[in-house]
């Protein structure tokens, strides 16, 4: 099993453009989520998927959207890159339950010029 | 102003001796408490996690206590390794039905020969 799979590892981007960033996992796990980790700090949930066909904010979701294409991918997009977008984005998945461990992917590591 | 996110906290201790690594979290209804160690360049990985109807719990040379009382919680960690060098983040599930986890700032853990 590859667990949570990110692709691509490495960004840069200028700003205005856009891009997406994505994850799929081979776990069966009806949860997934986006955090975004800044120098020095810990993660932030950006957006999370609770089940197939639903999506619901996070803590920093202005500038991105997510999209649930089935149960093993979850995709995050930016529509128009800040320079404040520069950071580390991490998706993760779990099972169901509140208290599920969530299984985290390697990294997209994105710089915004 | 200064950025708090920049300095991280750091702990040094000898291989083989324990190591403590504390950590506030803000929510009191919180229910749900993990620790994950992130070695550079990579993503979080789960250590132990403990239910807030427990203080403490015990896995393979780590210990987690949780304090409700003062909101606290700490990682031990016994006879460390060099292998344990890593930044260490504490999150906690704010009740609501989804796991919407909220991460703290994190403790660089390095381990001296």
């Amino acid at each position: 099993n590859a667990g949570v799979t990110q692709t691509p590892k490495f960004q840069v981007l200028k700003t205005g453009q856009s891009m997406t960033l994505q994850c799929a996992q081979d776990m069966n796990h009806n949860s997934m989520y986006w955090y975004r980790q800044d120098p020095g700090m810990g993660l932030r949930l950006i957006y999370y998927s609770a089940s197939e066909g639903t999506t619901d904010k996070g803590e920093v979701p202005n500038g991105y959207n997510v999209s649930r294409l089935n149960k093993r991918e979850f995709s995050l997009r930016l529509e128009s890159a800040a320079p404040s977008q520069t950071s580390v984005y991490f998706c993760a998945s779990s099972g169901a339950s509140g208290t599920d461990t969530q299984y985290f992917g390697p990294g997209t590591r994105l710089t915004v010029l | 102003g200064e950025s708090v996110g920049l300095h991280l906290p750091t702990l040094s201790v000898q291989e083989g001796d324990n190591s403590i690594i504390n950590c506030a979290y803000s929510n009191s209804a919180s229910d749900y408490f993990i620790w994950y160690k992130q070695e550079s360049g990579k993503g979080p990985q789960f250590i132990i996690d403990i239910r807030s109807n427990m203080d403490k719990r015990q896995g393979q040379r780590v210990t987690v206590l949780l304090n409700k009382t003062v909101k606290h919680l700490s990682l031990q960690i016994a006879a460390t390794q060099p292998g344990d060098s890593a930044v260490y983040f504490c999150a906690e599930n704010p009740p609501g039905g989804a796991q919407k986890l909220v991460f703290g700032q994190g403790t660089r853990l390095t381990i001296n020969p």
